[in-house]
């Protein structure tokens, strides 16, 4: 079946610190890839997506590309700020992501000034 | 626009009671989804529903099911309700073949 293998945290990281959240896929098919973000105590934001092979996501300085050679989808950001401390979900759907999510588990960030 | 919104914030039940969960979908969304996320794990998808018929069904049992409207808006109705039904409920909508968006959640505590 489809799964999805993140990353486990805690991560902790300072200020401008450099991110890197794993994630890995098992698919039959190509599907679409995603980083949602969940803030305490609030439901998932769509952080950014990729449809296709080599595509790169991107939003608010966060990046992922989908490597199918590798099936991964490894979430980066060059410098963290605070605000970002959360929980990111890495997930795969079908038809353009309007089917259903499968996720990972998580990953707790905690960026610390 | 307004997203994707669900009552009530908070529930506490008894087990063995039923609930029934509401979501209001985004506008222009025809497909909603609902997920079950205990604590400290990654959302597992319940069912979908797609222009008021079932299109999809995660492994959970009879007892959860659900209805979508002509408005699509939806609900999720859970029966007998049992301890490990203690969790964040997720609503999420989308319009066709694109990426779903999340309302708040319901956080339901079964005692």
């Amino acid at each position: 079946g489809n799964s999805v293998t993140q990353m486990e945290g805690p991560v902790t990281l300072s200020e401008e610190a450099f991110l890197t959240i794993n994630c890995t896929y098992t698919a039959t098919g190509y599907p679409s890839l995603f980083w949602y973000v969940q803030y305490p105590g609030e439901g998932l934001q769509l952080l950014l997506k990729a449809t296709k092979a080599d595509d790169k996501g991107s939003n608010k300085g966060f990046e992922a590309t989908y490597r199918k050679e590798t099936t991964s989808f490894h979430l980066e950001k060059g410098s963290v700020q605070v605000s970002d401390s959360a929980v990111y979900f890495c997930a795969l759907s079908f038809q353009g992501g309007s089917e259903k999510l499968v996720f990972g588990k998580g990953t707790k960030l905690t960026v610390n000034p | 626009e307004t997203g994707v919104t669900q009552s009530p914030t908070h529930l506490i039940k008894t087990r063995g009671q039923q609930v029934t969960l509401r979501c209001s979908s985004q506008s222009g969304h025809n497909t909603v989804s609902w997920y079950q996320q205990a604590l400290g794990q990654g959302p597992q998808f319940i069912f979908q529903y797609y222009r008021e018929e079932e299109n999809g069904r995660g492994n959970f049992p009879p007892r959860f099911s659900g209805l979508q409207f002509p408005n699509y808006s939806s609900e999720l109705n859970v029966n007998a309700l049992e301890l490990d039904d203690s969790a964040l409920y997720l609503c999420a909508s989308s319009p066709d073949l694109r990426e779903q968006y999340f309302g708040p959640g319901t956080r339901l505590t079964v005692t």
